[in-house]
């Protein structure tokens, strides 16, 4: 067991810069979950999958944000024309679906913008 | 609407002193609770969690967790702090579907702890 990993662990962009993240999960596990934290504030989530499934979008993910887990295993998130506000870390989680679903969470990938 | 309550930004406590971190929950159900801690920089790691039984759910490093349904609480607690402990404790809520557990988790804004030698 490896645990969640995800890269790059620091992305510097210029505004209106495209940028991707990807995420790793623990490799038995079916769901794979997005969050965004900024500073002094919790988590806040994005989007789920369970396989290669999409089955919640966060009113958070503006049209400019995309999420895709291909074949249930890694996912990418993708950022099309960065805005400063969209400096944050971002952070994925996997679980395995059942009765007591728990959260396993990567280092996060910290986005600034300039 | 479902939420998470931390009402204390930054508690500091002398090394070896008792810790307890306060956090209520909104739902309208029995939740799934959570306590994470996370260092500067780094990801959250899953202290303890409640999803039934035993009120009373014990977690790793020493921390403990006290399910209490007529107060809406969940507090963490651990009976002498190290200095190692110093991190931000975030206190979530997953909601509990019919057949099981779905969806996101809900977390509190964090408690900062500071450790003073």
């Amino acid at each position: 067991d490896t645990g969640v990993s995800q890269n790059p662990r620091h992305k510097i962009t210029k505004r209106g810069q495209n940028v991707t993240f990807r995420c790793d999960p623990i490799s038995e596990h079916n769901r794979l979950y997005w969050y965004r934290q900024t500073l002094g504030q919790g988590p806040e989530f994005l989007t789920y999958f369970q396989n290669e499934a999409q089955l919640e979008k966060s009113r958070l993910l503006s049209d400019r944000f995309s999420a895709e887990r291909p074949k249930g295993s890694f996912s990418t998130l993708e950022i099309q024309r960065t805005e400063q506000g969209d400096s944050a870390m971002y952070l994925c989680a996997s679980s395995l679906a059942g009765i007591t679903d728990t959260q396993y969470f990567g280092p996060g990938t910290r986005l600034t913008v300039l | 609407a479902q939420s998470v309550t931390q009402p204390d930004i930054h508690i500091t406590v002398s090394e070896g002193a008792s810790l307890e971190l306060r956090c209520n929950y909104s739902y309208g159900a029995t939740p799934y609770l959570f306590w994470y801690v996370q260092s500067p920089g780094q990801g959250l790691q899953l202290l303890l969690k409640y999803f039934s039984g035993d009120t009373l759910v014990q977690g790793i490093k020493g921390f403990e967790a006290e399910f209490k349904r007529s107060q809406s609480s969940f507090n963490l607690r651990k009976p002498s702090v190290h200095w190692s402990d110093a991190a931000e404790y975030f206190c979530a809520v997953g909601p509990m579907n019919y057949g099981g557990s779905q969806g996101n988790l809900i977390f509190g804004k964090g408690t900062k702890l500071s450790v003073k030698p």
